[in-house]
């Protein structure tokens, strides 16, 4: 079964460093996301990715974040400069389209130290 | 404001036991209803999804859910609860016009034997 796959599952960083987060969505899926589940939190949506572009965002995903499809196969979450509150469990999901569900992957758990 | 409410934030039950999960929301478009489980350590599972037509949606692993919009509810529910449930539950609410889901708080399921 297809499936969304995430790496590292585990990262830790120091503050004020860079991370990416990685993610291999689904092949034949067309629709980008990435959610974060700060620990006992909602999951909280951050970015959508369509067609190359975003195509919408939280208030959440300011300047620190970007995102990347460099590719055509990874989907990538950059933070420029890690702050203590960014750690959270970071989840990558696709979609076929925006009427359909989303799946989401295992999860890359973001530790700042 | 767009929300989703699961009222119940742990519930226990017996293996065997019947189980029903709740679910609120407040969304100003005609929703598109979710329910995903989390497993510890792991990612977010799709259980099953409402987005029109039967209000009655079957999902995996023998749950089902009942969209009933005059109460703005989309309940979860098990005739009988078996250990391997035991999980966190997530209700999530998304519509046409938006990439976004909202996600509920989350219901913590424990079964004992």
């Amino acid at each position: 079964e297809p499936e969304v796959t995430q790496t590292p599952s585990h990262q830790v960083t120091q503050m004020g460093q860079e991370v990416i987060l990685r993610c291999v969505p689904i092949s034949n899926h067309l629709y980008f996301y990435w959610y974060r589940q700060i620990l006992g939190q909602k999951v909280e949506f951050l970015v959508s990715f369509y067609n190359n572009e975003i195509s919408e965002k939280s208030e959440i995903f300011d300047d620190q974040f970007s995102v990347e499809r460099p590719d055509g196969s990874n989907f990538t979450l950059k933070i420029r400069s890690t702050k203590l509150e960014d750690s959270a469990m970071y989840f990558c999901a696709s979609s076929a389209d925006q009427s359909t569900e989303a799946f989401f992957g295992q999860g890359t758990r973001l530790t700042v130290v | 404001a767009q929300s989703v409410t699961q009222p119940d934030i742990h519930i226990t039950v017996s293996e065997g036991a019947s189980l029903e999960l709740r679910c609120n929301y407040s969304y100003g478009a005609t929703p598109y209803l979710f329910w995903y489980v989390q497993s510890p350590g792991q990612g977010l599972q799709l259980l099953l999804k409402y987005f029109s037509g039967d209000t009655l949606v079957q999902g995996i692993k023998g749950f089902e859910a009942e969209f009933k919009r005059s109460q703005s509810s989309f309940n979860l529910r098990k005739p009988s609860v078996h250990w391997s449930d035991a999980a966190e539950y997530f209700c999530a609410v998304g519509s046409f016009n938006t990439d976004k889901l909202i996600f509920g708080t989350g219901t913590r399921l424990q079964v004992f034997p």
